[in-house]
């Protein structure tokens, strides 16, 4: 089964700080799925991330996938308090139904 | 677009009764829908596929029988949480993939309910 890891399991940054999540998976990627969280809400998409050496980036996340494609990284420029939350990688399995599963999480504090 | 609606968003039982949870696409049909459960500060972990028409594939460690998943139409699925317990409690999410859809596309994502057995 698809296994992901994720790090760190939590991060506090103060505001205006840069900062890295990496998700790493025990098999090659057939995709690499990045959702934000507020703890009992729903997930909001991200970013999907296919292709070995793809970067993709929406206002100020950028999302890497290496080109093993078997680790990403989650790069947050200038935080702010609205990215805090829990960060969840995921990935599609090969099974039949494709599930998405997800790594372990990342939980964000942001001060201001 | 892409709109899943979950219902109730909440809810509190008594230990014993079941609960059921739907999981409703507003805007497109779904073959198939996924249940996940979260603990606090934990990750989404995935409980079962929902298909419609067919039964639900349970993942390793979920009991069938406690948690009784019917997707009937194209767009809805439920999870029955029969006879609850304590321990039940937990935040329950469901996901739904377009049919007919990319197995890559993005899976769209119900807001959750939080379940409480008392």
């Amino acid at each position: 089964s698809q296994e992901l890891e994720q790090s760190p399991q939590s991060l506090i940054v103060q505001e205006g700080k840069n900062l890295t999540i990496n998700c790493t998976s025990s098999k090659t990627l057939y995709g690499l799925y990045w959702y934000k969280q507020k703890y009992g809400e729903g997930l909001i998409f991200l970013m999907m991330l296919q292709k070995g050496g793809e970067e993709k980036s929406h206002e100020k996340i950028t999302a890497k996938l290496d080109e093993k494609k078997q680790q990403s990284s989650l790069h947050i420029t200038a935080s702010q308090p609205s990215h805090a939350g829990i960060y969840l990688c995921g990935a599609i399995s090969s099974g039949s139904a494709r599930q998405l599963t997800f790594g372990s999480g990342t939980q964000l504090t942001v001060l201001p | 677009g892409a709109v899943v609606s979950q219902h109730p968003s909440r809810v509190i039982c008594k230990s014993g009764t079941s609960v059921k949870i739907e999981c409703r696409s507003l805007d497109f049909q779904a073959t198939t829908m996924f249940w996940y459960r979260q603990f606090p500060k934990q990750s989404l972990m995935l409980m079962a596929t929902s298909n419609e028409g067919s039964k639900a594939t349970y993942e390793q460690g979920v009991e069938k029988d406690k948690f009784l998943i019917n997707h009937a139409s194209l767009t809805l699925s439920t999870l029955t949480v029969t006879s609850a317990h304590p321990e039940d409690s937990s935040f329950y999410i469901c996901s739904a993939r377009r049919s007919g859809g990319d197995y890559n596309s993005p899976l769209h994502f119900g807001n959750g309910t939080r379940l409480t057995v008392t």
